[in-house]
């Protein structure tokens, strides 16, 4: 059974800062691994999606890592902005058509 | 192109009773996946449809259910409705072809009383 991890649970940070959250997972086999933000009460939006056989991916300040073999994936979010305040979760795909997510860790960003 | 579309968003319902819920996916998609979000457990799956046939199933007693139509739209049923099933129900859908991501809906907020 795959068991995600995320570290920190909760993070605060002053406006301008560079963000570094990790995820961590215990099943190497996977098919790929995406980054969700989700805002209070709120659905989840996609931030990255990594495949397998990927090292990284890029979204504007947002970069996602993937080193598979060791179970990890860092999500870097560079400078970081009050709207960047929310919860990030990631989450692995597997082959049983399901996600398996993190905790998620919360991001607070202070003006 | 549209969203994923859940209804309704909020609902209130009694110990008991019993409720359905609605997922329309991405036009195109095939797969369409429930999940249940808690502040204590998280998200957890419920099951995963892809043309019609439910190819998963996470570990939710059998009042918990589904179904996916022909247009694959779904829907997702709780019978004798508990307080621990008060929740945020979440509806993912994909394209379930190739390396796939997922995209979810805004949920359906539903408290029991």
């Amino acid at each position: 059974k795959q068991e995600v991890t995320q570290i920190p649970a909760a993070l605060s940070v002053p406006e301008g800062e560079n963000l570094v959250l990790n995820c961590s997972f215990t099943d190497s086999a996977i098919y790929n691994l995406q980054w969700f933000r989700q805002d209070p009460g709120k659905g989840l939006t996609s931030l990255l999606l990594i495949q397998s056989s990927q090292r990284e991916q890029t979204s504007g300040r947002l970069n996602a890592s993937l080193d598979k073999s060791s179970g990890r994936s860092t999500l870097y979010i560079a400078a970081s902005q009050p709207g960047d305040s929310a919860t990030y979760l990631c989450a692995t795909r597997s082959n049983d058509y399901k996600l398996s997510f993190g905790a998620g860790t919360t991001v607070t960003v202070r003006a | 192109k549209a969203g994923v579309t859940q209804t309704p968003r909020y609902l209130i319902k009694t110990r008991g009773q019993q409720v359905t819920l609605s997922c329309s996916p991405i036009s195109g998609h095939r797969s369409v996946s429930w999940y249940q979000q808690t502040p204590g457990q998280g998200l957890q799956f419920l099951f995963e449809y892809f043309s019609e046939t439910q190819r998963n199933k996470g570990n939710f007693p059998g009042r918990f259910s589904g179904r996916q139509f022909s247009n694959s739209r779904s829907e997702m049923n709780v019978s004798t409705l508990e307080l621990g099933d008060s929740a945020l129900y979440l509806c993912a859908s994909s394209a379930a072809v190739g390396n796939y991501g997922y995209t979810f809906g805004s949920g359906t907020r539903l408290t029991v009383v």
